[in-house]
């Protein structure tokens, strides 16, 4: 089992439509928590940072369970442009930390 | 700068040759990592560096590749006898902490295709 997994995807959505990923992680003292966003093989951005408070910016919004081991992202409102794959990073401490990356979730809006 | 750059953007190598790939983190930021992502989106850590110490080797294969981060010039990811499976994108990251608290900046990767 992958020590961070996410929705295999892809997802196909048309547009103004509302669609949630769901990230899992395995390691307990995983600390922080990010979405990153990937077009095309270009380098991944961030999009958020998860906080256990849940956190929004707009139409995306973030959301932490530690208990569950459980990481959210909500897009409302699809837009083409949100087309990409969306990434669930998570660090844990070593010492000093290690960056475990998902697999991603590959998303394509339509017209 | 206000970007991490890579340097070169797409690099071609005939198997057993050599590749070397550079990186310039952001300024100011003292922590450099190396990932490498083939064909189905997988990250793969390699190294990092704080400053011109390595960090965490953890993720380095080590027979054939090296890594050097030197005061006043670009970081560098060496391959030596690059081989078909070395084909893959290498993205260089950089952090402003090691803590993990903070995002990784990413440059816009190295293509390398060994042929």
């Amino acid at each position: 089992r992958k020590e961070v997994e996410q929705d295999p995807g892809p997802f196909n959505v048309p547009e103004g439509a509302t669609v949630a990923f769901n990230c899992t992680y395995s390691n307990s003292a995983s600390q922080s928590f990010f979405w990153y966003r990937q077009d095309c093989r270009k380098e991944p951005k961030l999009l958020m940072s998860v906080y256990s408070s849940g956190n929004e910016d707009g139409r995306f919004t973030a959301q932490l369970n530690r208990a569950s081991q459980y990481i959210s992202l909500l897009i409302r409102d699809s837009k083409l442009s949100d087309s990409a794959t969306y990434l669930c990073v998570v660090n844990r401490p070593t010492g000093g930390f290690k960056t475990i990356f998902g697999a991603g979730t590959r998303l394509f809006v339509k017209a | 700068g206000e970007e991490v750059a890579q340097t070169p953007k797409h690099l071609v190598r005939g198997e057993g040759q050599k590749a070397k790939l550079y990186c310039a983190p952001i300024k100011g930021h003292s922590y450099v990592f190396w990932y490498q992502q083939v064909l189905k989106n997988e990250f793969k850590f390699l190294i990092s560096f704080q400053n011109e110490n390595v960090f965490d080797e953890t993720g380095m294969p080590k027979e054939r590749f090296s890594a050097k981060c030197l005061p006043n010039s670009p970081c560098s990811l060496e391959i030596q006898a690059t081989k078909l499976e070395d084909s893959a994108v290498y993205f260089c990251a950089s952090s402003q902490t090691g803590t993990g608290d903070h995002e990784q900046y990413f440059g816009p990767g190295t293509r390398l295709t060994v042929t």
